[in-house]
């Protein structure tokens, strides 16, 4: 069955340094979604992304956040400057939006760890 | 954001039994409901939907029931085996949203034992 991947399964970056975290969601999907869980606490969504671009944010995602599709298949998400909450395991998702409600798909996420 | 709400952080059966895992929300906005099961180190993975114009659906061992008068959902797992021990997220989708984004519950652990 096609997955989502998702690289590294663990980033450990210092506090104020620039993070890229790497997605490569199934082949056919249209919709591409990051989501973050800290430790303790709900997986909160923080972008969409359709047709190569933003199609809704949170809060959350302010402008330290930018997402961007480089190819036909990475979908990143890029931290400029971390700080210490950022902390936190991040899942993308894809959707295949498509013929009726299809539900999201998730990769099995990166622990980023700012220190 | 208290939209959806798993006010169960546990639940432990015996295996063969049912499991019940319960969900409220306060949106009524929401169509689309969504269980997820998710493992140590691992993502979320889908289990079962429903519209928010159903009351019902089955998917083998798995039923989802939605009472929208209560504002409430309810996954039932029949019968319960140790290898569906994870935790269980309850996950909404507004109507509002045309991208399908998904606002999660707090989750719930089962444990099957043996």
């Amino acid at each position: 069955e096609p997955e989502v991947t998702q690289t590294p399964s663990h980033q450990v970056t210092q506090m104020g340094q620039e993070v890229i975290l790497r997605c490569v969601p199934i082949s056919n999907h249209l919709y591409f979604y990051w989501y973050r869980q800290i430790l303790g606490q709900k997986v909160e969504f923080l972008v969409s992304f359709y047709n190569n671009e933003i199609s809704e944010k949170s809060e959350i995602f302010d402008d330290q956040f930018s997402v961007e599709r480089p190819d036909g298949s990475n979908f990143t998400l890029k931290i400029r400057s971390t700080k210490l909450e950022d902390s936190a395991m991040y899942f993308c998702a894809s959707r295949e939006g498509t013929g009726g409600y299809q539900p999201q798909h998730f990769g099995d996420g990166t622990r980023l760890s700012i220190l | 954001d208290q939209q959806v709400k798993q006010n169960s952080p546990s639940l432990s059966v015996q295996e063969g039994r049912i499991s019940i895992l319960n969900c409220d929300y306060t949106n009524s906005m929401f169509d689309y409901f969504l269980w997820y099961k998710k493992y140590p180190a691992e993502g979320p993975t889908f289990l079962i939907s429903i519209s928010s114009i159903k009351d019902k659906n089955e998917d083998g061992r798995f039923t989802v029931f939605l009472n929208k008068s209560a504002k409430h959902l309810s996954l039932h797992i029949v019968p319960s085996q140790p290898g569906d021990s994870a935790v269980y997220f309850c996950a909404a989708s507004p109507g509002s949203s045309n991208t399908g984004k998904l606002i999660f519950g707090q989750g719930t652990t089962l444990q099957v034992k043996p």
